[in-house]
């Protein structure tokens, strides 16, 4: 079974600045994918940065990167120069990739607020 | 069509009564999923179809609901006997790919059971 774990509900940035949004994973299968998707007050969810368990290098979306740190099962979100835009839910998510059911599995999600 | 399409946008209904929700995902896309998101919560797994395959049907919360996708394009999810715990917002979302790459989400169906 996988489980994703957010475990900051908010968080407040200035714009501007960086911030990272955490998220760790657990699974015992060698092979999977973690994403990040916002969830902007309208509710639409917006696909952010995808990572390979397998992936040599961390992935990076313009001001999205994916702080990826396999030992340690975590997949963090950075983004940088937020702007007042970024304000929004994020999710962290993870499937396995070798399986026969690809089910995408959630984190609960961190509020990300950006302030003037 | 370009993107994920659910019907409808919005439904209130009384305790009781039967719903249905649609999901039209793009065109070729072989995995379909629909996950439920109470209110300032974060995705719930529901079921997931992949191609000719049986559905994963792991997260259906009770046997009051079901779903099922004709022709595997379109998606239908039904609840029976609604009750306001069913009240959410229901999303489907779509890939073409069973490895890595980003899955379209379309823009959800709220639910409201009075």
């Amino acid at each position: 079974a996988q489980k994703i774990t957010q475990t900051q509900p908010g968080m407040f940035v200035q714009e501007k600045e960086a911030v990272t949004l955490d998220c760790t994973y657990d699974t015992s299968d060698p092979s999977y994918g973690l994403f990040w998707y916002k969830q902007p007050s309208s509710g639409e969810m917006i696909f952010l940065i995808y990572q390979g368990s397998y992936d040599q290098q961390n992935a990076t979306e313009g001001r999205y990167s994916l702080n990826f740190q396999k030992a340690r099962k975590s997949a963090n979100l950075v983004i940088s120069a937020s702007q007042l835009g970024d304000s929004a839910m994020y999710f962290c998510a993870m499937k396995l990739l070798n399986t026969g059911f690809q089910k995408l599995v959630f984190g609960t999600g961190t509020r990300l607020l950006v302030s003037p | 069509g370009a993107g994920v399409s659910q019907s409808p946008s919005n439904k209130v209904t009384e305790k009781g009564k039967d719903v249905e929700l649609r999901c039209d995902p793009i065109s070729g896309h072989t995995a379909l999923y629909w996950y439920r998101q109470s209110l300032g919560q974060g995705l719930e797994f529901l079921i997931y179809f992949q191609g000719n395959s049986a559905p994963d049907k792991s997260g259906l919360p009770s046997d009051r609901f079901s779903a099922e996708r004709t022709g595997g394009s379109v998606s239908t999810l039904t609840i029976q006997r609604t009750q306001q715990e069913d009240s959410a917002v229901y999303l489907c979302a779509s890939s073409s790919q069973t490895g890595g790459g980003g899955y379209t989400f379309g823009s959800g169906t709220r639910l409201t059971v009075v």
